[in-house]
């Protein structure tokens, strides 16, 4: 059974181009959640989503940052402009929200960006 | 403000022993812990788990331990095993089935052979 699935795996961008992070959940998991993974913060919670539905987006550091999930089955994290404090390792995670699992989140491989 | 807190950025352990990783949390709603591991380039995995109901959960050569009026955790592994070696994550949320998990900025676990 696939696992998450993120794209790109790497990213070396310029200041102020736009960044888009891709993001395949686990089939029939029905949340996602997009987590930024820095040294100095380590892992934060950006946003999450229920059923496609933005739940809690109070992590999103700036309206530079926007996330999108247009279905089940894909997300978008965006960054327009970008700016060299945005380099960081960004993941992806999904799970399911039934109050019988273990609250357990399971996170794809990550996106590493570097701005320039 | 970290609201969950792994104070030693990195521990070493000699191979066999135990490995102590320790986590504090401020926020009293907190009710439901758990640990994740993260080897390089990859995302972190799940570990394992305990409710605010327990004080020590069990799961092979890992324990966890709760202790709600310190608000401390701690993961325990025995033996360590070189592929112990990892960054360990705490993490807590405020119930079982509360999805937004908030997590600690990791121990670096070096498990030397």
């Amino acid at each position: 059974d696939a696992g998450v699935i993120q794209s790109p795996r790497h990213e070396v961008t310029e200041m102020g181009q736009e960044v888009t992070l891709r993001c395949k959940p686990i089939s029939g998991h029905d949340y996602l959640f997009w987590y930024r993974q820095t040294m100095m913060r380590g892992l934060e919670l950006l946003i999450y989503f229920n059923n496609n539905v933005p739940i809690d987006d109070s992590g999103m550091p700036e309206d530079r940052f926007s996330a999108k999930m247009p279905n089940a089955s894909f997300s978008t994290l965006k960054i327009q402009p970008s700016e060299p404090r945005d380099s960081a390792v960004y993941f992806c995670a999904s799970s399911l929200g039934t109050a019988l699992n273990t609250g357990e989140l399971f996170f794809g491989e990550g996106s590493r960006l570097t701005v320039l | 403000d970290q609201q969950v807190k792994q104070n030693s950025p990195s521990l070493s352990v000699q191979e066999g022993r135990i490995s102590i990783l320790n986590c504090d949390y401020t926020n009293s709603m907190f009710d439901y812990f758990l640990w994740y591991k993260k080897y390089p380039a990859e995302g972190p995995t799940f570990l394992i788990s305990i409710s605010s109901i327990k004080d020590k959960n069990e799961d092979g050569r890992f324990t966890v331990f709760l202790n709600k009026s310190a608000k401390h955790l701690s993961l325990h592994i025995v033996p360590s095993q070189p592929g112990d070696s990892a960054v360990y994550f705490c993490a807590a949320s405020e119930g079982r089935g509360y999805q937004k998990v908030t997590f600690g900025i990791g121990t670096k676990l070096q498990v030397i052979p």
